[in-house]
């Protein structure tokens, strides 16, 4: 079955930086990569996601990129805010609705 | 539209024990996912259900069991409780269709096992 591996598992920034959390998976039938922002107590909520057919995807201060021939693909979060921190989750899914986590970036951004 | 409902939010229960959970989709959704939550392990995916019928399961015991109703509404039980089952369970709900789509979660079930 596929496999997602994540990195870092820690990250911190100080306020202002960027951060970079990279995935890569080793199933090449998966199509479809959401990410997901998890605050500490609260249910995990999908922030951006892209599908195999684009390279690039952003919105406003956080942006997904995918190499599909490489099998990996990178959030990035530019300007990082306090309220940024939280633990983020990649995930890959082929068709058929079955999704396959990381392990979990715990990102602390530094006032 | 109402987000993803799971009841109950938090349970205690000994070991060899039976437990239930419940998951309310978001309604029109027809895809109902389970997930077992522990710290350093991520989510792992349990199994999901479509039209009643489970469509996709993950590597988990028989011990792991679930569900669909007509409504969509999902249940997953686990029997034989051991203390490693100790988690956060989180279903997701999502439209269900051939094309893979955005799963939503609900707040979760956090499962105690003493």
């Amino acid at each position: 079955g596929e496999n997602v591996e994540q990195h870092p598992s820690t990250l911190s920034v100080q306020e202002g930086d960027s951060a970079v959390i990279k995935c890569t998976y080793s199933d090449s039938a998966s199509n479809y990569f959401p990410w997901y922002k998890q605050e500490l107590g609260k249910r995990p909520q999908l922030i951006i996601d892209i599908r195999s057919n684009v390279g690039e995807k952003k919105d406003q201060r956080i942006a997904v990129t995918l190499n599909k021939t490489a099998k990996h693909f990178s959030l990035h979060i530019t300007e990082t805010q306090p309220e940024d921190s939280a633990v983020y989750f990649c995930a890959a899914s082929t068709t058929g609705n079955q999704f396959y986590f990381g392990t979990g970036t715990s990102l602390t951004v530094i006032p | 539209k109402a987000g993803v409902t799971q009841t109950p939010r938090y349970l205690i229960k000994t070991r060899g024990q039976q437990v239930t959970l419940s998951c309310s989709p978001i309604s029109g959704h027809r895809s109902v996912s389970w997930y077992q939550q522990t710290p350093g392990q991520g989510l792992q995916f349990l199994f999901e259900y479509f039209s009643e019928t489970q469509r996709n399961k993950g590597n988990f015991p028989g011990r792991f069991s679930g569900r669909q109703f007509s409504n969509s509404r999902s249940e997953m039980n686990v029997s034989t409780l051991e203390l490693g089952d100790s988690a956060l369970y989180l279903c997701a709900s999502s439209l269900g269709g051939t094309r893979t789509d955005t799963q939503y979660f609900g707040p979760g079930t956090r499962l105690t096992v003493l």
